[in-house]
């Protein structure tokens, strides 16, 4: 069945960095776009970025553009979130949600947490 | 960025009950709408994807509507399993925007 397992969520400092992985299975990862959406109480969903099945397209949100990457290993069927100058307002679960290369998400993983605190 | 707007924002039904949630879009989205539901702690699971078709093995019991910039999620006959927070969320442009959401309560 399809699965994805997101990874490396923790408390991190204002200003400092953080990489999140997903790992994906059952299906074939690298024929289907894939993006991370993060969610808050008070904001709630908030799409981040996504990355095309082929990897050669990529969008970010305006409130990550510049500071947030995201890049796909299709040998090991991981999508990553590279987090670099990370702020308060960056606080939220974050979810790699399965895209069929439409623009919606039919398979979320369960997400993980990113506090960015002092 | 198209901003995406539910109402109601709360729903008190009971089982049985037909609910209806809208979902209005800034500018037109055309048909490229999704809709969500969630469950407390848990991911969000897909319903409704292109404003109306049902994503495989959700009930038949829901069903989606709209194009332009108006569209409802209904659900003809609430089950005990169904109340959850529902999103909608457009795909028409990046970036990707989402409702607020509608949270289902039991009457």
């Amino acid at each position: 069945q399809v699965q994805m397992v997101e990874s490396g969520g923790g408390v991190v400092q204002p200003g400092r960095s953080l990489r999140l992985s997903c790992a994906a299975s059952g299906f074939t990862f690298r024929t289907y776009a894939v993006h991370w959406v993060r969610q808050t109480p008070g904001k709630g969903l908030e799409w981040v970025a996504v990355i095309s099945a082929d990897g050669t397209i990529k969008y970010y949100a305006g409130s990550v553009k510049g500071r947030f990457t995201i890049s796909r290993d299709d040998s090991k069927n991981t999508l990553y979130l590279q987090m670099n100058s990370l702020r308060a307002d960056d606080t939220a679960v974050y979810f790699c949600v399965r895209d069929p290369n439409s623009g919606y998400g039919d398979y979320w993983g369960q997400g993980t947490l990113v506090t960015v605190s002092s | 960025d198209i901003q995406m707007t539910q109402s109601p924002s709360t729903l008190s039904a009971s089982v049985g009950d037909r609910v209806t949630i809208t979902c209005r879009a800034s500018q037109s989205i055309n048909s490229w709408l999704a809709w969500y539901q969630q469950k407390p702690g848990k991911a969000p699971k897909l319903l409704i994807y292109k404003a109306s078709s049902l994503q495989s093995g959700v009930p038949s019991r829901f069903s989606g509507s709209g194009s332009g910039t108006e569209f409802t999620l209904t659900i003809s006959s609430l089950q005990p399993d169904d109340f959850a927070t529902y999103f909608c969320q457009q795909y028409n442009s990046y970036s990707y925007t989402f409702g607020q959401g509608t949270k289902l309560e039991i009457k």
